[in-house]
């Protein structure tokens, strides 16, 4: 059974352009979340989804991030425009019930 | 939301060596799990550990959940063990993960 996937692995862009990341969870699983680490700082969280439906999105730090799981599938995390603060590794997490499955993470860097 | 404290925040190893590290959580939680991130990023699941003692391999854990802490028990590390050892614990869906202990094994 294939895990969560991330794409892409890196991301290197300069601030003020826009990036989308992608996030394809273990199949069959509902419960989808984005989690973000910044400056070496702890891993924070970002928003839950269950299936298509945003469940808890109170750690989206403002609104140039985006967040959207067309069909309760893959998600995306758009950011525009992106800031230098921005910079970080993007973890993807999914679940059906307890157990949270992290993808290997999208390294961004706004320079 | 719940605070989650790691000790040691850094620990060398000498390979073969044993070591524990702690993780307190500050409140009650329905999930704690033990990753270890590895030198290119990855986060791996060690332990779903709620309660109790589980073992794998050379790495087990334990989590009593009345005291609000987590230990993590790594026996004869081996270089590979290198990395980033988080822990992170929610109530509701939302994890909440420690600050991590980096922890170096040398040869």
């Amino acid at each position: 059974e294939a895990g969560v996937t991330q794409f892409p692995s890196h991301s290197v862009i300069e601030k003020g352009q826009t990036v989308t990341l992608r996030c394809d969870p273990i199949s069959g699983h509902d419960n989808l979340y984005w989690y973000r680490r910044v400056m070496g700082k702890e891993i924070k969280f970002l928003l839950h989804f269950v299936k298509e439906s945003k469940q808890d999105e109170s750690g989206m730090p403002n609104n140039r991030f985006l967040a959207e799981r067309t069909g309760g599938t893959y998600s995306t995390l758009k950011v525009q425009p992106a800031e230098l603060e921005d910079s970080g590794v993007y973890f993807c997490a999914s679940s059906q019930r307890n157990t949270q499955y992290f993808g290997p993470g999208t390294r961004l860097t706004v320079l | 939301g719940i605070q989650v404290e790691q000790s040691p925040p850094d620990l060398i190893l000498q390979e073969g060596a044993n070591s524990t590290l702690r993780c307190n959580f500050s409140d009650s939680v329905n999930n704690l799990q033990w990753f270890h991130q590895n030198p290119w990023g990855q986060l791996i699941n060690l332990f779903y550990i709620p309660s109790g003692t589980k073992q794998n391999g050379r790495l087990s854990a334990t989590t009593v959940a009345t005291e609000r802490y987590s230990l993590l028990y790594i026996s004869s590390s081996q270089t590979t063990d290198s990395g980033v050892y988080f822990c992170a614990s929610n109530t509701g869906n939302q994890f909440y993960f420690g600050t991590g202990t980096s922890l170096t094994v040398i040869p």
